[in-house]
């Protein structure tokens, strides 16, 4: 069974430029979470997907928007980017029909704001 | 506020030092807690997903446990390729969230 895939692995953008990020669930999953990763804050969630609608949302701004398709897969978009932003974003796949149901998580899209 | 705290922040032992991670978290219910290792520059891979205190799961070299308030993942014999950050997270039993809070991981490194 394939993994978690995202695309691009690896982005520079500068400053107020917008970027859009891909994930590919595992075949079957319907729940895709898309998270931040830097050295000085940890993992921090984002957003979640499930059957296309955004079912839940963490503490960041408007610039950071989400959607997924009917395939499941899902894309993230940020825009007027910001230094801040340089992070590794990481998108997870779930069956998303338990709380319980184990996350598993893609390679991650290294994102550089220069 | 559900919160989950690791310790210690990074570990250094030689190859077949055994030792232990902590997980303590403060949850006003536990539905699971999940161990992930992550290597640098990669998305954290699944290691075990535990219920219910008194649950224990074996992978390898790793073996996690569960009480009331903390986790511990043992690392017997350790490797060098046993190297990497090692997270855990909590799914309460409160609230509809189906995300996991993270803790801020523990960095192993295991010297030859």
């Amino acid at each position: 069974k394939a993994g978690v895939t995202q695309t691009p692995r690896y982005l520079i953008k500068t400053r107020g430029q917008q970027v859009t990020l891909s994930c590919s669930p595992i075949s079957g999953h319907r729940s895709v979470s898309w998270y931040q990763q830097t050295p000085g804050q940890g993992l921090q969630f984002l957003f979640e997907y499930f059957s296309e609608t955004q079912r839940n949302k963490g503490n960041f701004p408007g610039r950071f928007s989400g959607r997924q398709f009917s395939n499941s897969r899902s894309e993230m978009n940020v825009s007027t980017l910001e230094l801040g932003d340089s992070a590794l974003y990481l998108c997870a796949s779930s069956p998303g029909l338990a709380p319980t149901d184990t996350q598993y998580f893609g390679p991650g899209t290294r994102l550089t704001v220069l | 506020e559900d919160q989950v705290t690791q310790s210690p922040e990074a570990l250094r032992l030689q190859e077949g030092e055994s030792s232990s991670l902590n997980c303590s978290y403060t949850v006003s219910g536990l539905r699971g807690l999940f161990w992930y290792r992550q290597d640098p520059g990669k998305g954290p891979e699944f290691l075990f997903t535990l219920y219910s205190a008194g649950e224990e799961k074996e992978k390898e070299r790793l073996k996690a446990t569960l009480t009331k308030k903390e986790s511990f993942l043992h690392i017997t014999a350790p490797k060098p390729e046993d190297s990497a950050t090692y997270l855990c997270a909590v799914q309460p039993t409160s609230g509809g969230s189906y995300i996991p809070t993270f803790g801020r991981g523990t960095s192993l490194i295991v010297h030859p």
